[in-house]
């Protein structure tokens, strides 16, 4: 089983400033197989990126996604205040298919 | 338009059984390799299991927690995904997911399982 660990838990930023989130794997992901979501409270997660660095339908350009193999990155550049939420990496490259714990954008 | 849309879900005793549903539409369901993700309160999303196509092989895949007690299935003809739960504990309640992959992953609204004496 693939384990997905992301970093930081936490992140503290003021709106206008950039983040980068990091999802590293056990193992190499297949084929670059990554998606990553965002999830406010009372939501469903909700696609941002998938195959990597693919954005999905509806993401602003300020949204994107990097990596392979084990490391792979979401970055947003000049958080908006509705950017402030819980990520999640997900593979999909091997079964069973695993999300990582998630990282907390908290407005500082 | 890509949709799925769970149904289903309950309050069930711990012991106690369920099957979900999932209707699809909007793509060829019957080239489409289905999964079930949830998400107990609180909690980050949980991978639960997947079906492949038939033309594929039409088998299941599930994680760990609930290899044994769930079961995946899919009939083709209607268009419909299942997840039959039995053998429910409380650590099985969460909102549950119907998802699949067409060039980015689509979920549906979600159903509520809740496992409660």
């Amino acid at each position: 089983e693939i384990v997905l660990t992301q970093s930081p838990g936490t992140l503290s930023l003021s709106p206008g400033e950039g983040a980068t989130l990091s999802c590293r794997a056990s193992q190499s992901v297949s084929s670059s197989y990554l998606a990553w979501y965002q999830q406010k409270p009372g939501q469903a997660p909700r696609l941002l990126i998938y195959d990597a660095s693919s954005r999905a339908t509806g993401i602003p350009d300020r949204f994107s996604g990097s990596g392979s193999g084990t490391d792979f990155n979401l970055s947003i550049s000049r958080l908006e205040p509705e950017d402030f939420a819980v990520y999640y990496c997900q593979q999909y490259g091997s079964s069973p298919y695993t999300f990582g714990q998630g990282t907390r954008l908290e407005i500082k | 338009e890509v949709q799925v849309v769970e149904s289903g879900g309950g309050l069930v005793k711990p012991g106690g059984s369920l099957r979900l549903s999932c209707a699809a539409s909007g793509f060829t369901f019957s080239y489409a390799w289905m999964s079930w993700v949830r998400q107990a309160p609180g909690k980050g999303p949980e991978w639960v299991g997947r079906i492949k196509s038939k033309g594929d092989g039409g088998t299941a895949d599930y994680a760990a927690p609930v290899k044994d007690r769930f079961t995946i299935s899919r009939d083709d003809s209607k268009n419909t995904l299942y997840l039959q739960m039995n053998s429910l504990k409380t650590e099985d309640t969460a909102v549950y997911y119907c998802t699949t992959y067409r060039s980015g992953w689509y979920w549906g609204q979600g159903t509520l399982v809740t496992v409660s004496s």
